[in-house]
């Protein structure tokens, strides 16, 4: 099984809501990490987990929150976002503590109304 | 600084022709150099990496990369396009070590008309 699955696939969720993004993968990898993409630019950093510790966080606003309950889990909560926040979630995950052979999910698509 | 460049933001490519798409970077430790692909609204998917050894490495769906430390530059290559090569092609630097993370170029929309 070489496959990162992302739940749901596509959210849309208001400013007032809680949701959360779920990532799985059983690749045995110990480093998971959470992307940022919009529209025809690159996925942008958030969020790395190493060894289930957060190991990595690119200043991003406390609205997004991370949790890693073991090693094959990977959510994100959200609360409060922003229209601006719209945009694809990715989700990755890599053998280690680094990127090196990282095999991505599909994302989930969030709008935010 | 760590960066990547793809100086092409669009390319566009008849079915059957070769393409090359161009990478170069800056990195000041061994670079670790990855291309990716991604479909409309997926993921991206590995195509191929260089680590070490042969410069000229081989990926998935017919393409192959050259690595040259020289220009700084791993240039995506595929000697005939296919119609379901359209898609959005990112180059990636990184290293092996703990903690650190891929830095992706800006990407190029790669189109094949027919």
């Amino acid at each position: 099984d070489t496959e990162v699955t992302q739940t749901p696939k596509h959210l849309v969720m208001g400013m007032t809501n809680k949701k959360s993004l779920k990532c799985e993968q059983h690749m045995g990898h110990r480093a998971m990490y959470w992307y940022k993409q919009k529209a025809k630019k690159p996925p942008e950093l958030m969020f790395v987990y190493s060894y289930e510790k957060l190991s990595i966080n690119e200043s991003v606003p406390s609205r997004f929150s991370p949790e890693c309950p073991n090693s094959s889990l990977l959510n994100l909560h959200l609360h409060a976002l922003q229209p601006e926040d719209s945009a694809l979630y990715l989700c990755a995950s890599s053998q280690g503590g680094s990127l090196a052979e990282a095999f991505f999910g599909q994302g989930t698509r969030l709008t935010v109304v | 600084a760590q960066s990547v460049t793809q100086p092409d933001i669009h390319i566009t490519v008849s079915e059957g022709a070769s393409l090359e798409l161009r990478c170069n970077y800056s990195y000041g430790a061994t670079p670790y150099l990855f291309w990716y692909v991604q479909s409309p609204g997926q993921g991206l998917q590995l195509l191929l990496k260089y680590f070490s050894g042969d410069t000229l490495v081989q990926g998935i769906k017919g393409f192959e990369a050259e690595f040259k430390r020289s220009q700084s530059s791993f240039n995506l290559r595929k000697p005939s396009v296919h119609w379901s090569d359209a898609a959005e092609y990112f180059c990636a630097v990184g290293a092996l070590q703990a903690g650190t993370a891929l830095i992706f170029g800006k990407g190029t929309t790669l189109s094949v008309s027919s």
